[in-house]
C-alpha cells in the first residue's frame, strides 16, 4: 500500500520569501511522485513529477522539488512567492506496474496564502 | 487544447435521487478515474477505468457506480443520493500504459444533496 502526508493543512509566505511545502511519502516499492496544484474554481494541474531519472526535479512557475529517499521526502520549494502562487497544493504517489494504470493516491492538500 | 469537460459544475439533488455526473475527454485516452475532494481528505479515489466497459473500484467505492461504454465518456452514478455524498467531484484522464504519465483534470463538480 501507498500513502503521502502533507505536513500543514496551511502555509502562509509573504510576497518574495522561500516558499516550503512538505510531503513524505510511503511505498513499498519504487514510487513515482508528484505534485499538482489547484487553483480557485479550477481543477488539479501538473506542477513536477519524479520518475526515478534525477533526484531534483524542476517544474512549472520556478517549484522544484527533491526526492530524498533516506528521508522518503519530497518537498516542494520555491526561493520567492509571488502573489499568484496563492492556490492548493497536493503531494501525490504512483507507482511502477502493469496494473497500477497510473492511479495516484493523493496527500491531504497544502493550501498556499500569500500575503504582499 | 486537451480537454476533460464535466456536465455541470454544480449540482444540487434531493436525498434519495438518482444521480448521474458525466465526463467526456477529447484526447483519447485509455484511463479514465473519478476523484471526491473533501476540505482536510485531499482527493480519494472513487472508481477507474482503464477501458471501454472495464472498470475497477477505488478506495471509496461504496454508493457508487460507473458506465463507459464509449471511450471518451465516464460516467458516475449516485444510486441512491446521501448527504455524506455531498462533496466536489472530479474526473481525470490519462495514456494507458505509461505510469508516470500525467492526470488531466476536468474543472470539477460540486454536488449538494439536501
Amino acid at each position: 500500500a501507498q500513502s503521502v502526508t502533507q505536513l500543514g493543512s496551511h502555509v502562509s509566505v509573504s510576497e518574495g520569501a522561500l516558499v516550503l511545502l512538505r510531503c513524505n511519502y510511503s511505498s513499498s516499492v519504487p514510487p513515482y511522485l508528484f505534485w499538482y496544484v489547484q487553483y480557485p474554481n479550477q481543477g488539479l494541474q501538473l506542477l513536477l513529477k519524479y520518475t526515478s531519472a534525477a533526484t531534483l526535479v524542476k517544474g512549472i512557475n520556478g517549484f522544484e522539488a527533491e526526492f530524498k529517499k533516506s528521508e522518503t521526502s519530497f518537498h516542494l520549494t520555491k526561493p520567492s512567492a509571488h502573489m499568484s502562487d496563492a492556490a492548493e497544493y497536493f503531494c501525490a504517489v504512483s507507482h511502477a506496474g502493469g496494473t497500477s494504470y497510473g492511479k495516484l493516491t493523493f496527500g491531504q492538500g497544502t493550501i498556499l496564502t500569500v500575503h504582499p | 487544447d486537451v480537454k476533460v469537460t464535466q456536465s455541470s459544475r454544480y449540482l444540487v439533488k434531493r436525498t434519495g435521487e438518482k444521480v448521474f455526473l458525466e465526463c467526456v475527454q477529447d484526447m483519447d485516452h485509455e484511463n479514465m478515474f473519478w476523484y471526491r475532494q473533501d476540505p482536510g481528505l485531499g482527493l480519494r479515489l472513487i472508481y477507474f477505468s482503464y477501458d471501454v466497459k472495464m472498470k475497477e473500484k477505488g478506495d471509496i467505492p461504496e454508493g457508487y457506480s460507473v458506465s463507459r461504454e464509449k471511450k471518451e465518456r465516464f460516467s458516475l452514478i449516485l444510486e441512491s443520493a446521501s448527504t455524506n455524498q455531498t462533496s466536489m467531484y472530479l474526473c481525470a484522464s490519462s495514456q494507458r500504459g505509461r505510469t508516470e504519465a500525467k492526470l488531466f483534470f476536468g474543472s470539477g463538480t460540486q454536488l449538494s444533496v439536501l
